[in-house]
């Protein structure tokens, strides 16, 4: 199966609060990482997440970190219209230089 | 800053024919990656090289795939005798120094068709 699994989709309104989810198998991660995709764009790097915290904030981003279950999150607050695109989560492991390894992505669509 | 870029843009090849992207990674950045997106799913690697040098070329396919990064000029993805399942985005990603992954900065994509 794959390295990382995420839902695929995911809608709710604006305002509301929107929690993106993933699941990684290699405990060995060193960094995890959120990217946003818009359509027909690249890859935009959100936040990233050492592997030895468990939480970190960034304005309306939350991420959530739990090593022993091997699963992570992303908490976007106060969700607006211009967040509806795709969310990748990835990780990078320690003996493979410096590949990411990603998820198949969720999207995101945010409802007026 | 320029950011990296890629091109072209947009590729449409027929089967059997040449295709090659370029990428110019971020000013000062001498580390690229390059990742394939397959429709409707995730990123996966392809290569990783340093100038003149591949590092890791393990997400490669072993047949008509190669890439390079000469000491000047672009990164080129070369593509060849393409086929129908060659077909989607390619990306790269470029680094200042190898060792944190965090600083990969990606670019805008090349949309490749097979026709």
């Amino acid at each position: 199966g794959e390295d990382v699994e995420q839902s695929l989709f995911l809608s709710v309104r604006e305002g509301d609060s929107s929690v993106i989810n993933c699941t990684y198998t290699d405990s060995s991660s060193t960094y995890l990482y959120w990217y946003k995709q818009e359509p027909g764009a690249g890859l935009q790097l959100l936040t990233y997440i050492f592997s030895n915290m468990d939480m970190k904030q960034d304005q309306r981003l939350t991420v959530l970190l739990n090593k022993k279950d091997k699963h992570l999150s992303l908490r976007i607050a106060d969700t607006q219209t211009g967040d509806s695109a795709i969310y990748f989560c990835a990780e990078s492991l320690p003996n493979a230089g410096n590949m990411l390894t990603f998820g198949g992505g969720t999207r995101l669509m945010v409802k007026p | 800053n320029a950011g990296v870029m890629q091109n072209p843009r947009h590729l449409v090849r027929r089967r059997g024919q040449e295709a090659r992207l370029r990428c110019s990674p971020m000013k000062g950045h001498s580390h690229v990656y390059w990742y394939r997106q397959l429709p409707e799913e995730g990123l996966k690697f392809m290569v990783y090289l340093q100038k003149e040098n591949i590092i890791d070329e393990s997400g490669m396919p072993k047949e008509r795939f190669s890439a390079e990064f000469p000491k000047e000029g672009p990164s080129i993805l070369r593509i060849q005798q393409v086929v129908r399942g060659d077909s989607a985005a390619y990306f790269c990603a470029s680094s200042l120094q190898g060792t944190i992954s965090y600083e990969q900065y990606f670019g805008p994509g090349t949309r490749l068709t097979v026709t």
